[in-house]
Parts: C-alpha cells; sequence; structure tokens
C-alpha cells in the first residue's frame, strides 16, 4: 500500500506570493487532516476533511484554506504568504474520523518564504 | 479548550537504558485517546503507541510502555533497553472524537552510544 503523499517536497516562495500544497492520503482513507510545523510552535493544527467536508479548523487565519476531493485527496492554499509561514507543512491521512484512529503522515512539504 | 504539555524539550539516555518521557493532557471530553508519535530526523512521523482512555491497563509495545495516570491527566512513555535507532522527536498527542488532534511541543531524544 503506498503511504502518505506530499508534493512538493520543497519550495521557496516570496512574500505576497501564494502557494498550493497536495496530499494524496492512503487508498482508502477518507480523512486528511493538515499541521503546520515550526521548531517554536511544535504541531498546530490546520483542518480535517472528511468526504470533501471540512470538520474542523484550527485556529489560523483566512489566509489559510484547504479543500478535499471525491478521491480524499486534499489540497491546501496559502495566500499573501508572509515569512512567519515558513514551515514544515505535514499532511496526515486515518480511515475515519474517530479519535481511535491512528495517524499516518506524510513527508511534508517544507515552504521557505524570503 | 484542549491542551497537550511536553515539559522536557529534549532529553538524552544512554544506549541500553531507559528513558522516561513526560506528558500531561487536559480535555473536556470523556472519550478520548492517547498517542505518543515519533519523528525521526528528516523521515516521516509514525506511530509508536496508543492508549484508550476507557482502559485501565497501560499499552505496550515491546520495548515501549506507557504509565498511563487517568486522575492526573498523564501519559508519559517509557523506553526500555534504548536504541541508537530511538533517537528522535517524540510528540505527544490526544485525539477526542471531535476530530480534532492535539499535540505538545516534543521532546527530542538523544540516545548516547
Amino acid at each position: 500500500k503506498a503511504g502518505v503523499t506530499q508534493t512538493p517536497r520543497y519550495l521557496i516562495k516570496t512574500r505576497g506570493q501564494q502557494v498550493t500544497l497536495s496530499c494524496s492520503p492512503i487508498s482508502g482513507h477518507r480523512s486528511v487532516s493538515w499541521y503546520q510545523q515550526t521548531p517554536g510552535q511544535g504541531l498546530q493544527f490546520l483542518f480535517e476533511y472528511f468526504s470533501e467536508t471540512q470538520r474542523n479548523k484550527g485556529n489560523f487565519p483566512g489566509r489559510f484554506s484547504g479543500r478535499q476531493f471525491s478521491n480524499s485527496r486534499s489540497e491546501m492554499n496559502v495566500s499573501t504568504l508572509e515569512l512567519g509561514d515558513s514551515a514544515l507543512y505535514l499532511c496526515a491521512s486515518s480511515e475515519g474520523y474517530s479519535g481511535a484512529n491512528v495517524l499516518t503522515f506524510g513527508a511534508g512539504s517544507r515552504l521557505t518564504v524570503l | 479548550a484542549q491542551t497537550v504539555t511536553q515539559s522536557q524539550p529534549e532529553m538524552s539516555v544512554q544506549e541500553a537504558e531507559t528513558v522516561t518521557l513526560s506528558c500531561t493532557y487536559d480535555t473536556s471530553e470523556s472519550d478520548y485517546y492517547l498517542f505518543w508519535y515519533k519523528q525521526p530526523p528528516s523521515r516521516q512521523m509514525i506511530l509508536v503507541i496508543r492508549q484508550e482512555a476507557y482502559k485501565q491497563q497501560n499499552a505496550t509495545e515491546n520495548r515501549f510502555s506507557v504509565n498511563f495516570q487517568k486522575a492526573a491527566k498523564s501519559f508519559s512513555l517509557k523506553i526500555s533497553d534504548s536504541q541508537l535507532g530511538d533517537a528522535a522527536m517524540y510528540f505527544c498527542a490526544c485525539n477526542t472524537n471531535a476530530g480534532k488532534s492535539t499535540f505538545g511541543d516534543g521532546t527530542t531524544l538523544t540516545v548516547k552510544p
């Protein structure tokens, strides 16, 4: 079974630009969640999708958005990039949205904003 | 609000020795699940161990075990017979059926040969 695939793995943007990150979950997994990882802030929850519906959203500004497609693939978008958006963005998938579900993480997309 | 606190930013252990990583949590939910995840350097985060809050028995996975103290809202991870491959950042997490996973800030574990 293929793992969680995130693309691109690395990217460099400048302030004011926008970026779209992609996540393909494990086959059969219908829940996808996104996290921002920074050295000082640990893992911060961005949002979670299940069957194309956003179930939960973290405390991030409206510049951060996401969506999920019918094949469970998910994208997140960050508009008007700021220096503080530099981080590792992790996607995780699980079979469902029960709290018991184990998250399977992708390798992450490392975003650098200059 | 749900919180998870890992009070040890860094820990070190000698190879073959035992180390305990601390985690405390707070949630208003009665039904929740606790996890420890491991993130090796430049590698993907993987599950170490899971504990259902309704189970009194502490979870064990080979050299990894937890000490779950529900009343104290404490969920520590014990690694026995530490190996070089255990070097990683360890994250404690709390999940509820509402769907949101809350992670601690992580503990970086160094294993000395």
